[in-house]
C-alpha cells in the first residue's frame, strides 16, 4: 500500500519561475513531513519539514503548504535556478523513525 | 568525517553470493535506519536500530536481509544468496536520537549479475 503518492513524476521550469510538487498521505497518524533533495549519486538531503499545527512553513526560496483537511500537502520552489535540478521526495512519519517516502519528482530548471 | 559514511560505494557481484553492506553513523548518533532505492523509485524503510537494538525490523523483505549493529556505531546489512531484484541503492542514515531528523549516506549501489 503506497501511503504516500507523489506527482507530477518529473517537471520542467524555467529559470525563475514556480516549480510546484504535491504530495497526499494516507495515515492520519502522521505527524511530520519532510522534504528532501537528492542529486545524482548523493543520499538524500533533509530540505524542509513540516508538522501539521502548521499550514505553511517558508525557509529562503522554499515554501511547504500543508491541508490536514484535505491530507496534502506541497512544496513550492520560488525563482527556481538551474542548481534545484534534483529529484524531489516528499516523505510522511509518524515521529521521525519509520519515515514513508514518494517516488520522487525529477526537476529540472532550464536557463 | 562529518556526514554518514557507506562502503563499498558500488558493488557488483553474481546471484547467489552474500554481500555485506557497511554503514559509519555520524558519531554520537545513536538512531540508524536501513533503506533501499530501487531505480526511479522512492525509498522503502528496512531497519531501524536504536543502540544495537532492532525495535523496528518491519522492512526487511525476506529471511535473506539481515543487518546488525555494534558498539553504538557501525552497521552491517548481509544479503544472502543474492538475487537480481536486490539490485538497488541501498542508504544508511542516521539521528542524534530517535525524535531527530535523519541525516543520509550516499548509499552503496549493489547490481546483481
Amino acid at each position: 500500500q503506497q501511503q504516500v503518492k507523489q506527482s507530477p513524476q518529473s517537471l520542467i521550469v524555467q529559470k525563475g519561475g514556480i516549480s510546484i510538487i504535491n504530495c497526499a498521505y494516507e495515515n492520519t497518524a502522521f505527524d511530520y513531513f519532510p522534504w528532501y533533495q537528492q542529486f545524482p549519486g548523493k543520499g538524500p538531503a533533509l530540505l524542509i519539514a513540516i508538522r501539521p499545527d502548521v499550514s505553511e512553513k517558508k525557509e529562503g526560496r522554499f515554501t511547504i503548504s500543508f491541508n490536514k483537511s484535505a491530507k496534502q500537502f506541497s512544496l513550492h520552489i520560488m525563482d527556481s535556478q538551474p542548481g534545484d535540478s534534483a529529484t524531489y521526495f516528499c516523505a510522511a512519519s509518524r515521529g521521525y523513525q519509520k519515515v514513508t517516502f514518494g517516488t520522487g519528482t525529477k526537476l529540472q530548471v532550464i536557463p | 568525517g562529518a556526514g554518514v559514511s557507506q562502503s563499498p560505494s558500488n558493488k557488483v557481484t553474481e546471484k547467489g553470493k552474500d554481500v555485506e553492506l557497511r554503514c559509519d553513523p555520524i558519531s554520537g548518533h545513536t538512531a540508524l535506519y536501513w533503506y533501499r532505492q530501487r531505480l526511479g523509485q522512492g525509498l522503502e524503510f528496512l531497519i531501524y536500530f536504536q543502540g544495537n537494538s532492532a525495535p523496528d525490523k518491519s522492512g526487511l523483505p525476506s529471511d535473506r536481509f539481515s543487518a546488525e549493529r555494534t558498539g553504538e556505531s557501525v552497521s552491517t546489512l548481509t544479503i544472502q544468496r543474492t538475487q537480481q531484484e536486490d539490485s538497488a541503492v541501498y542508504l544508511c542514515a542516521s539521528s542524534l536520537n530517535r525524535n531527530q531528523p535523519q541525516h543520509f549516506g550516499d548509499g552503496t549501489r549493489l547490481s546483481i549479475l
